[in-house]
């Protein structure tokens, strides 16, 4: 009953450095998100996805890509680390159907990232 | 597009009520209310759909204002073990098949012994 899985849980990157964080679900959900947290704040949308081979820029896409070749996986991509992107990263995901819309959704434990 | 959420931080004493707001300049599908330990993941407390349907604990109770775009969070009878940030998310009406949900700045609840 893995849920959803985020890896690394903690990373230091050097500016300008890029890094994949992963992410898998085994809940079979279609509806996948990244969002990042930094200290004290909410949670901003990065993208997310309604389906394999389908994604779409949520609020804060600039500086990170996704992609999401099978419905398990929704890997993000930080290209040029810069210390902006210092944040905690959390991957959700939903049941099928409605998506978050109507859904709970599940959220990873959270990846810590600080660029320095 | 970001839902605002009010207070920003409140404190209370054990078996105190409290009420979070949460609302938006946009058309609403749905609500999701989430609470946040520090350290942790979200935790999903409630869903409130247009239309009147709630998914949620039995414990807690909220409102949904389809007209106004409001939500409202009702904490009763406090406990310690409600000590966190909670969250609102907003699905905006015509975005339900994209599931594009969105959070407000969070709210603080300390709760005192």
């Amino acid at each position: 009953n893995a849920g959803v899985t985020q890896t690394p849980k903690f990373r230091i990157l050097k500016i300008g450095q890029s890094m994949t964080l992963q992410c898998t679900q085994d809940m079979n959900h279609n509806y996948m998100y990244w969002y990042r947290q930094d200290p004290g704040m909410g949670l901003k949308l990065i993208y997310y996805s309604v389906g394999a081979g389908i994604t779409d820029k949520g609020e804060v896409p600039n500086g990170y890509n996704v992609s999401r070749s099978t419905t398990e996986d929704f890997p993000l991509r930080l290209e040029l680390a810069a210390p902006s992107q210092t944040s905690v990263y959390f991957c959700a995901s939903s049941y099928p159907g409605q998506g978050a819309s109507g859904n709970t959704i599940y959220f990873g434990e959270g990846s810590w990232l600080t660029v320095v | 597009q970001q839902p605002v959420q009010s207070p920003q931080a409140v404190i209370l004493r054990e078996g105190e009520d409290a009420v979070i707001n949460c609302s938006s300049s946009k058309a609403l599908y749905s609500v999701h209310w989430y609470r946040q330990k520090h350290g942790e993941a979200p935790v999903f407390l409630m869903i409130l759909l247009k239309g009147g349907e709630q998914k949620g604990h039995e414990k807690i109770s909220a409102s949904f204002n389809e007209k106004k775009q409001q939500s409202s969070l009702y904490l009763t009878a406090s406990q310690l073990s409600y000590s966190g940030t909670y969250f609102c998310g907003t699905v905006q009406d015509g975005s339900s098949n994209t599931g594009k949900l969105i959070f407000g700045q969070g709210t603080t609840l300390q709760v005192k012994p």
